[in-house]
C-alpha cells in the first residue's frame, strides 16, 4: 500500500493561512469519508486534529479546518501560530486496508 | 483521562524476536480496537497492525505480515505485539493508538496515542 502524497514542507508567517494537500486514489481518500489528520511534534505522541474528513475533536482550535475533493484531502491552518510548527500527517481508510498514512508535511512558521 | 503506555522496546539482533506491550487506562478497554503505528527515524508514520476490541479481528501491513502478531488481554487492559524475524528496516519508534469509535474495527481515526517505545534492530 503506497503512502498518500503530501508536500514535504509548507511555510507561512504568523497570522497567515496555509493549506496542506493529501492525494490518494479512489481506493482510499476518494472512496471513503474516513480521512484524519495528525499533528506530530518530535519526541511527543501524535495528536488527532481532524477525523472523518472535517470533524475537529474537542480542544482542537477552530483555526484548523479540512475538506476533501475527489482523491485529494486538504488541511488548512488559518491564523498560523508559532506552536503550529510541527509535522502533519493525513491518514485514510483504504480498501487494501485498513489505514494508510501520508508522507508527512513539515510546517514551518517563519 | 485516556492513557496508553508502551514498553518493551530494546536493541535486538537481526532475526531476533521482541514483544512490545501497551498498557491502557481511562477508558473501557474491551470496547475499542487498538492499533500499532511505527515511525522509522527521520521518516513518516506507518500503520502496522490492529486488533479489534474482542481480539476477533487482526490486520497487518504487508511489511510485517507473517512476522508480527498482535494480541490483547482485556482482563489486564493490555495489548501486545509479538515481533519475530526482525529486520534492520523494522527499526522504529512503535506507538499504540486507540480507534475513535466504540466497537469499530477501523476507519474513524486514532484519538489517543502513547509516547512510543523504540525498537532497534542491529548487530
Amino acid at each position: 500500500q503506497s503512502a498518500l502524497t503530501q508536500p514535504a514542507s509548507v511555510s507561512g508567517s504568523p497570522g497567515q493561512s496555509i493549506t496542506i494537500s493529501c492525494t490518494g486514489t479512489s481506493s482510499d481518500v476518494g472512496g471513503y469519508n474516513f480521512v484524519s489528520w495528525y499533528q506530530h511534534h518530535p519526541g511527543q505522541a501524535p495528536k488527532l486534529m481532524i477525523y472523518e474528513v472535517t470533524n475537529r475533536p474537542s480542544g482542537v482550535p477552530a483555526r484548523f479546518s479540512a475538506s476533501k475533493t475527489d482523491n485529494t484531502a486538504s488541511l488548512t491552518i488559518s491564523g498560523l501560530q508559532a506552536e503550529d510548527e510541527a509535522d502533519y500527517y493525513c491518514c485514510s481508510y483504504t480498501s487494501r486496508g485498513p489505514y494508510v498514512f501520508g508522507t508527512g508535511t513539515k510546517v514551518t512558521v517563519l | 483521562e485516556v492513557q496508553l503506555v508502551e514498553s518493551g522496546g530494546a536493541v535486538v539482533q537481526p532475526g531476533g524476536s521482541l514483544r512490545l506491550s501497551c498498557s491502557a487506562s481511562g477508558f473501557i478497554f474491551d470496547d475499542y480496537t487498538i492499533h500499532w503505528v511505527r515511525q522509522v527515524p527521520g521518516k513518516g508514520l506507518e500503520w502496522v497492525s490492529l486488533i479489534s476490541w474482542d481480539g476477533g479481528h487482526t490486520y497487518y501491513a504487508d511489511s510485517v505480515k507473517g512476522r508480527f502478531t498482535a494480541s490483547r488481554d482485556n482482563s489486564k487492559n493490555s495489548l501486545y505485539l509479538q515481533m519475530s524475524s526482525l529486520r534492520p528496516e523494522d527499526t522504529a519508534m512503535y506507538y499504540c493508538a486507540k480507534e475513535i469509535s466504540l466497537l469499530a474495527v477501523a476507519g474513524t481515526g486514532l484519538d489517543s496515542w502513547g509516547q512510543g517505545t523504540l525498537v532497534t534492530v542491529s548487530s
